[in-house]
């Protein structure tokens, strides 16, 4: 089992569309969580932490289930501009430090 | 913010050279580098961490003679692939991290072994 998964898409969507995203993760020792956005051909961008009390970010919003090992992203009124991959990324402390491990992926593709 | 520089962000070489890549944190001092990999269409694997002046410990299934990392400061860890073959070619990226800075990427290098 991947330590972290995520459902690969893409989801094609309109403009303007809520679009959702999850992950699961197997490591329950896991500390911190981040979606990150990944551009073609480019380095993966932090979008945003994740908490357990749910966190927004204009347009963007990410809740954290401890107890499930879920971790989801909704997108408000997607924009063309949003299409990009959505990298799900847990964050684990090893004892040479910590650890970041991602996810697959999912595209999302956003049309006019 | 936290910026780290990545070089060079293309390289193509030959079957049975090795290729150098540098990542540079520019204003913080990173106390530990990471090296990740991506294959197309696949996730950010990661390869290796390393503490500077110290032995980079490797991810299983890594070979370390083969990819030799470097972490000789606080800001520069280098990525050497050795006697590189057409299945490394590859997109490989560094990131850092230090208390207060959390983890920033470089940009990344495609390498592409002919």
């Amino acid at each position: 089992r991947k330590e972290v998964e995520q459902d690969p898409g893409p989801f094609n969507v309109p403009e303007g569309a809520t679009v959702a995203f999850n992950c699961t993760y197997s490591n329950s020792a896991s500390q911190s969580f981040f979606w990150y956005r990944q551009d073609c051909r480019k380095e993966p961008k932090l979008l945003m932490s994740v908490y357990s009390s749910g966190n927004e970010d204009g347009r963007f919003t990410a809740q954290l289930n401890r107890a499930s090992q879920y971790i989801s992203l909704l997108i408000r009124d997607s924009k063309l501009s949003d299409s990009a991959t959505y990298l799900c990324v847990v964050n684990t402390w090893e004892e040479y430090g910590n650890k970041l491990v991602f996810g697959a992926g999912t595209i999302l593709r956003v049309k006019s | 913010g936290a910026v780290v520089s990545q070089h060079p962000s293309w390289v193509i070489c030959k079957s049975g050279t090795s290729v150098k890549i540098e990542c540079r944190s520019l204003d913080f001092q990173a106390t530990t580098m990471f090296w990740y990999r991506q294959f197309p269409k696949q996730s950010l694997m990661l390869m290796a961490t390393s503490n500077e002046g110290s032995k980079a410990t490797y991810e299983q299934g890594v070979e370390k003679d083969k990819f030799l990392i470097n972490h000789a400061s606080l800001t520069l860890s280098t990525l050497t692939v050795t006697s590189a073959h057409p299945e490394d070619s590859s997109f490989y990226i560094c990131s850092a991290s230090a208390t207060g800075t959390g983890t920033t990427f470089g940009s990344g290098t495609r390498l592409t072994v002919v």
